[in-house]
């Protein structure tokens, strides 16, 4: 199984801040990695695919990058509805994996 | 627009069989590339993938749990089934369902807590 490892596991960031979540993958996956974002009590929310693709309705604030084993989502200016905690997982090949999540906190 | 909603028991007790059933709208599993998956978080942990089915019955499934569950479809209800045999305290999750999209998962159920307790 390929291992998708998160980082930081959480970030506490103001109103306005640049805020980046890394995702490594313990092999290369190309560029078959998904974003999503979870509130409390609701089903994620696909935010980009393909690694830098995004989502059709996901503000521009939100982009994704990386190929290979190491990815990124950066949120160019954090609002306070960006709160919740972030997913990366890889679809390049079974089983699907999921990284253990980055937990982003408004301050 | 695609909907997607799963159903089933929420109370289940240790060794029994769960059966969950994934009733959705807004796409066909009998269109070509279609495919419904089953994604499972335990109560303060991270989203665990455990099964796909594909349009032409294609089957995937999380190997630590192969033995246990079976993943089905019918086309004619617009439903998928999950059926996970011999349940354990350490099952208990929401169970998700949702529609793949190039390998992602673009619409999500709301998602049914199941709790695995005697």
């Amino acid at each position: 199984d390929i291992q998708m490892t998160q980082s930081p596991s959480s970030v506490s960031a103001s109103v306005g801040d640049r805020v980046t979540i890394t995702c490594r993958a313990s092999q290369g996956i190309s560029n078959s990695l998904a974003w999503y974002q979870q509130k409390p009590g609701k089903a994620p929310k696909l935010l980009i695919y393909a690694a830098s693709r995004l989502q059709s309705g996901v503000p521009s604030r939100f982009s994704g990058s990386g190929y290979g084993t190491d990815f990124t989502v950066t949120i160019s200016s954090l609002q306070p509805e960006d709160f919740g905690i972030y997913y990366c997982q890889q679809a390049s090949s079974y089983p699907y994996t999921f990284g253990q999540g980055t937990k982003l906190e408004i301050k | 627009q695609i909907t997607l909603k799963e159903s089933g028991p929420t109370l289940v007790k240790p060794t029994q069989t769960l059966t969950l059933t994934c009733t959705f709208s807004g796409f066909s599993l009998s269109n070509s590339e279609e495919a419904v998956g089953w994604i499972r978080q335990p109560p303060g942990k991270a989203l665990e993938w455990l099964a796909l089915i594909y349009w032409d019955d294609e089957k995937h499934s999380s190997p630590s749990l192969k033995s246990r569950f079976t993943i089905t479809k019918d086309t004619s209800k617009n439903q998928v089934v999950l059926t996970m045999t011999y349940m354990d305290p350490v099952d208990t999750a929401t169970y998700f369902c949702a529609h793949r999209y190039r390998g992602y998962f673009d619409y999500w159920g709301q998602g049914t807590l199941v709790t695995v307790s005697s």
